[in-house]
C-alpha cells in the first residue's frame, strides 16, 4: 500500500524568506500526488498535483513542488513566504483505480514577521 | 463550480448520542469517500461509495455506517458517539465516468464535538 513521510512536524521561517517543504512517498507503481494547505479549523484547499508529465508543477499562491522519482520526494517549495501562508500542509498519494488516498501527518508553517 | 457540499458544518453531541453526516457531491460525481481528521491529525480514510454502492473500507469504527442514495448524497450515521468521536469528518467526491484517475474534491467539513 502507499504511504507518505513528512519528515518535518513543524518549521519557522522569516517572512520573505524562502520555503521548501519535504514529502517522501512509498508506492510500486506511478504515484498522484497532491499537497494540500489547511488553516486552523477550516477545510483542505489544494495547492496543486503532479500526475505525469513535466515533474515541476506549478499552483496556487505561489508554490511549486517537482517530482523526483529516483528519490521518491515530492517537495512542496516557494520562494517568497507571506504570513499568510503559516498553516498546516499535507502531502497525499493515491493510485489509479484505489479509493484510499493516504495523507502524510502534516508539517505546520510558522512565518515569523 | 459548484463544489462538495456538507451539512451541518457544525455539530455538538453528548456521549451515547447519535449524529448524522450528509454530503453532496459535485454534480455528475458518481463517487463519494469519507474521512475523520483527529485534532492534531491527518485525514484518516473511513469509506467510500461507488454508484450507491460501498467500494472501500478504511478505519471505520463498527458503530458507524454510511450509504450513498440514488441521487449520490451520501449519509454517515454515528452511533454511540464517544469523546474521541470528536473531529473533523471530510467528504470527497470524484467521477469515474471522467476517466483516468479519479481526483477526489474535497468538501469543507464537518466540525463534530462530543461532550
Amino acid at each position: 500500500a502507499q504511504s507518505v513521510t513528512q519528515p518535518d512536524i513543524h518549521i519557522t521561517v522569516s517572512e520573505g524568506a524562502s520555503l521548501e517543504l519535504r514529502c517522501n512517498y512509498s508506492y510500486g507503481a506511478t504515484p498522484y500526488l497532491f499537497w494540500y494547505v489547511q488553516s486552523p479549523g477550516q477545510g483542505l484547499q489544494l495547492l496543486l498535483k503532479y500526475f505525469s508529465g513535466d515533474t515541476l508543477v506549478q499552483g496556487i499562491k505561489g508554490f511549486e513542488a517537482e517530482f523526483k522519482r529516483s528519490q521518491s520526494s515530492f517537495n512542496l517549495r516557494k520562494p517568497s513566504v507571506h504570513w499568510s501562508d503559516a498553516a498546516e500542509y499535507f502531502c497525499a498519494v493515491g493510485q489509479y483505480n484505489n479509493n484510499d488516498m493516504r495523507f502524510g501527518a502534516g508539517t505546520r508553517l510558522t512565518v515569523k514577521p | 463550480a459548484a463544489g462538495v457540499i456538507q451539512s451541518p458544518r457544525h455539530l455538538i453531541k453528548e456521549k451515547r448520542e447519535t449524529a448524522t453526516l450528509k454530503c453532496y457531491p459535485i454534480p455528475r460525481h458518481d463517487t463519494v469517500y469519507w474521512y475523520q481528521q483527529g485534532p492534531g491529525q491527518d485525514p484518516q480514510f473511513l469509506i467510500s461509495f461507488y454508484e450507491k454502492m460501498q467500494s472501500d473500507k478504511g478505519s471505520i469504527p463498527d458503530r458507524f455506517s454510511a450509504q450513498q442514495f440514488s441521487d449520490y448524497h451520501s449519509e454517515l450515521n454515528m452511533s454511540s458517539l464517544e469523546l474521541g468521536d470528536s473531529a473533523l469528518y471530510f467528504c470527497a467526491s470524484s467521477s469515474r465516468l471522467a476517466g483516468g484517475y479519479n481526483e477526489q474534491f474535497f468538501g469543507p467539513g464537518t466540525r463534530l464535538t462530543v461532550l
